[in-house]
């Protein structure tokens, strides 16, 4: 069974300053997700990595993969308030529709 | 449409009744995904269609959910004889066909049993 484990589950920072947040994965996977989801609102979709050592940036977030460590990092530059909001990864097996999602990392920017 | 649309958005029933969310997915999307997410935590993967089929219905919790899709667009998730752990949001997304598209995500149901 695939299981994917984010840390932290809960992380306050202060504006200005950098932060990761990690996505660890048990079984071999093709891609893997980054969403974010404000309070009482659906998932939006940030990230698609597809490969060994992808990176993408948008913004002040950089999302990359390691699929042989089978680990996922989202780095937070120089945070800003409107970045607070619940940050999930989420994984698929080789060939598999079904996306199993992390528990989420509630990320809190003060001011 | 735009984006992938449900209903209703909030749902309040009483324990044993039925009921049913629908999910409209973007217009020419083939995959349709239902999800459940539970206060606090994190998404549980219920059911996914291809088309009109359901190659895997493997996170459906017990035999009172079911879920169909019609016309490979809109489909219903039907709960029977709800029970308050039920209650949560229902999460619909929807995709092109092929494992490496994202999935899109609608604003989701929530439902209360009470």
């Amino acid at each position: 069974e695939l299981k994917v484990e984010q840390n932290p589950l809960f992380l306050s920072m202060q504006e200005g300053k950098n932060y990761t947040i990690y996505c660890n994965y048990s079984t071999t996977s093709d891609r893997l997700y980054w969403y974010r989801q404000d309070p009482g609102k659906s998932l939006e979709s940030l990230f698609v990595l597809l490969s060994n050592g992808a990176v993408k940036q948008e913004g002040r977030l950089m999302a990359s993969l390691d699929t042989k460590a089978r680990l996922s990092t989202l780095h937070i530059t120089a945070a800003v308030h409107d970045l607070s909001a619940t940050y999930f990864c989420a994984v698929a097996p080789f060939g598999n529709e079904k996306l199993t999602f992390g528990t989420g990392t509630r990320l809190t920017i003060i001011p | 449409g735009a984006g992938v649309s449900q209903s209703p958005s909030n749902k309040v029933t009483e324990k044993g009744k039925d009921v049913e969310l629908r999910c409209d997915p973007i217009s020419g999307h083939t995959a349709l995904y239902w999800y459940r997410q539970r206060l606090g935590q994190g998404l549980e993967f219920l059911i996914y269609f291809q088309g009109n089929s359901a190659p895997d219905k493997s996170g459906l919790p017990s035999d009172r959910f079911s879920a169909e899709r019609t016309g490979e667009s809109v489909s219903t998730l039907t709960i029977q004889r709800t029970q308050q752990e039920d209650s949560a949001v229902y999460l619909c997304a929807s995709s092109f066909t092929g494992a490496y598209n994202e999935q899109f995500f609608g604003p989701g149901t929530r439902l209360t049993v009470l």
